[in-house]
């Protein structure tokens, strides 16, 4: 399978634990991206990357939240100190070019 | 700053009824891109369809039509025949090119299809 994919694909957690979910975007695509969606809502951009420079941050993502894509290849998201708000589907997509992107079938995160 | 509004949260049909998906989006870009995604069960988001913001020509893609329409910034998405496999959430999303290179997406909160039989 050459889509992207995303691991754990669930994760249970207690407030306060850190969680970090990892994205392997299609090979060659330079571009990825990470949404949440939260129960009931759309997709939400969190942050944006070519190759391994991070060129956007949403002001969703707060300081509890890291996003790194060491030499361009996989993405790492990391929230600390987590809390129920986080609870959401985390999303990653990558992209060849413009407009296009792929995305993986999401980390369901649950706080409890 | 971009948004896209889907004014029904949730729609019921029985199996065979036609089905019109409404989405309405604000932008200042005056290019932009539009799309359609499908959200079943599972999570994953499958795309369905991009249209660009200079073809406003419609699209048909089997049960699946797609009315553009920039006067009314406007690009609403038909299912003809509806069926249960059908039911689902579906998303309609906007972007445009932001920095050279970013496209993001921006969603509405989505549509809940339910087909019954």
């Amino acid at each position: 399978d050459t889509g992207v994919s995303q691991d754990p694909r669930h994760k249970i957690t207690k407030r306060g634990q850190n969680v970090t979910f990892r994205c392997d975007p299609i090979s060659e695509h330079n571009r990825l991206y990470w949404y949440r969606q939260t129960l009931g809502q759309g997709p939400e951009f969190l942050t944006y990357f070519q190759n391994e420079a991070q060129l956007e941050k949403s002001r969703l993502l707060s300081d509890r939240f890291s996003a790194e894509r060491p030499k361009g290849s996989f993405s790492t998201l990391e929230i600390q100190r987590t809390e129920q708000g986080d609870s959401a589907m985390y999303l990653c997509a990558s992209s060849p070019q413009g407009w296009e992107q792929y995305f993986g079938p999401g980390t369901r995160l649950t706080v409890t | 700053a971009q948004k896209v509004t889907q004014a029904q949260t949730e729609i019921s049909v029985v199996e065979k009824e036609d089905v019109t998906l409404d989405c309405v989006y604000e932008t200042r870009d005056t290019t932009y891109y539009l799309f359609w995604y499908k959200q079943p069960p599972s999570g994953e988001l499958v795309f369905l369809i991009r249209r660009n913001s200079f073809d406003e020509q419609n699209e048909i893609s089997g049960r699946y039509s797609w009315n553009f329409q920039k006067s009314t910034s406007s690009f609403n998405f038909t299912i003809t025949a509806s069926q249960v496999v059908d039911s689902a959430v579906y998303f309609c999303a906007l972007s445009a090119e932001v920095g050279g290179s970013n496209y993001k997406l921006t969603f509405g909160k989505g549509t809940l299809l339910t087909v019954n039989p």
